[in-house]
């Protein structure tokens, strides 16, 4: 069975901080994806940053890159410069096995002025 | 280039009522998804497709059904509506396995009373 787990409903940071989103992960598969995947008011959820699981290098977008470990099965987000625009749902997502993707509940993500 | 577009956005139906939600994409897309969004719980797969023709079930079957009569659309039909059954529908597509990018439609909010 593959389950994601998000332990931080809520998060806030200031602007121009840090911030990092946790997420936990279970599966028995050895070829898997992860995913972070935001979900800003507006509803439409939007692709973040992909990990492949055979890749030790962690994967890197502009301020978002994710620290990817693979024994312990933990895959969090880092914002760095937090905008005001990073305000929004994130969700940690797993992809492994069957036809399907393994969302986590999400963490709401707010930026503060 | 539009991606994957949902319709209707908004819809209320009483409670026995029939409705399809229509999903398109224009990427040429092999796999098509539909889930649903409820508070708390991120995004569950309802049903999917890996195919023209092809449609399977996901972790939520139960009340839906889905055709995927043509490459482009994926159809998800209530055939008597229930409360339950009020939610947020995503549909979404990928090139190939869950492990590639799914993108998502715009979603539909449906209120069943």
């Amino acid at each position: 069975a593959q389950t994601v787990t998000q332990s931080q409903p809520e998060m806030s940071v200031q602007e121009a901080e840090t911030v990092t989103l946790s997420c936990t992960y279970d599966t028995s598969e050895n070829n898997y994806y992860l995913f972070w995947y935001k979900q800003p008011p507006s509803r439409q959820m939007i692709l973040v940053i992909r990990q492949e699981a055979y890749k030790q290098q962690n994967a890197t977008e502009n301020r978002f890159s994710v620290n990817f470990q693979k024994a312990a099965k933990s895959f969090s987000l880092k914002i760095s410069d937090s905008q005001l625009g990073d305000t929004a749902m994130y969700f940690c997502a797993l992809g492994a096995g069957a036809n399907n993707l393994f969302f986590g509940t999400g963490t709401r993500l707010t930026v503060i002025p | 280039n539009a991606g994957v577009t949902q319709t209707p956005k908004f819809r209320v139906l009483k409670t026995g009522q029939s409705m399809t939600l229509l999903c398109a994409q224009d990427m040429n897309h092999e796999y098509m998804y539909w889930y649903r969004q409820d508070p708390g719980m991120g995004l569950r797969l309802i049903h999917y497709s890996v195919g023209e023709g092809t449609t399977a079930k996901g972790e939520v079957p139960d009340g839906y059904n889905v055709s995927r009569l043509k490459k482009q659309n994926f159809l998800l039909g209530l055939e008597s509506a229930a409360p339950s059954q009020t939610s947020v529908y995503f549909c979404a597509s990928s090139y190939m396995w869950s492990t590639d990018t799914q993108y998502f439609g715009p979603g539909t909010r449906l209120t069943v009373l």
